[in-house]
């Protein structure tokens, strides 16, 4: 069964340092998206994409952060300089038709 | 503010129990919604899809109320395997279907 994969699996950085979170979507589908679960808390929404540019994105996602598909097949988030609340589990998720997500195993980053 | 509301539990359960949880959601315009499981520190997992008329996928079956702006999830004849967190999922109407995700509702089942 395809799955959207994510890399790497845990991200240690110290605050200030850019770090870039790799995921690779379910081959055929459409629409990507990046959300981030802060431990204990709900997962929230951070920026959804189609056609190679960003259709909605959250308050969170402000201009530290940006999105890229630099191919066919990879989905990349950067956060340009870390903060320590940044800390959180990221997770890509893909869909074939904007409604039916499926998600990653996540990668948890750690900022110092 | 567009919420999605659950009751945090934990609902502590034996096994063979049945259980059902509820979500509200404040904003009438929501098009679509779904259940996801998440055991801890993984991901959402898709449970099932939440249609008008209602659904069963073996054990679970989901309801979806409209006029009162719930849905609920219940889950019969409960596994040990069934401990997770169960999240709920609003899509409201914008350009690609903003999710909302509620806190989620912790389900234990005991021997």
């Amino acid at each position: 069964e395809p799955e959207v994969t994510q890399t790497p699996s845990h991200q240690v950085t110290q605050m200030g340092q850019e770090v870039i979170l790799r995921c690779v979507p379910i081959s055929n589908h459409l629409y990507f998206y990046w959300y981030r679960q802060i431990l204990g808390q709900k997962v929230e929404f951070l920026v959804s994409f189609y056609n190679n540019e960003i259709s909605e994105k959250s308050e969170i996602f402000d201009d530290q952060f940006s999105v890229e598909r630099p191919d066919g097949s990879n989905f990349t988030l950067k956060i340009r300089s870390t903060k320590l609340e940044d800390s959180a589990m990221y997770f890509c998720a893909s869909s074939e038709a904007a409604r039916t997500q499926y998600f990653g195993p996540g990668t948890r980053l750690t900022v110092l | 503010r567009k919420e999605v509301e659950q009751d945090p539990g934990p609902f502590n359960v034996p096994e063979g129990a049945t259980v059902a949880f509820n979500c509200t959601y404040s904003n009438s315009a929501s098009q679509s919604f779904f259940w996801y499981r998440q055991d801890c520190r993984k991901e959402p997992k898709l449970l099932m899809s939440v249609y008008s008329s209602g659904n069963e996928d073996g054990r679970f079956t989901a309801q979806l109320n409209r006029a009162s702006q719930y849905i609920s999830l219940l889950i019969r004849d409960s596994k040990l395997s069934d401990s997770a967190t169960y999240l709920c999922v609003v899509l409201q109407a914008g350009g690609s279907y903003i999710p909302t995700f509620g806190r989620g509702t912790s389900l234990i089942v005991h021997p």
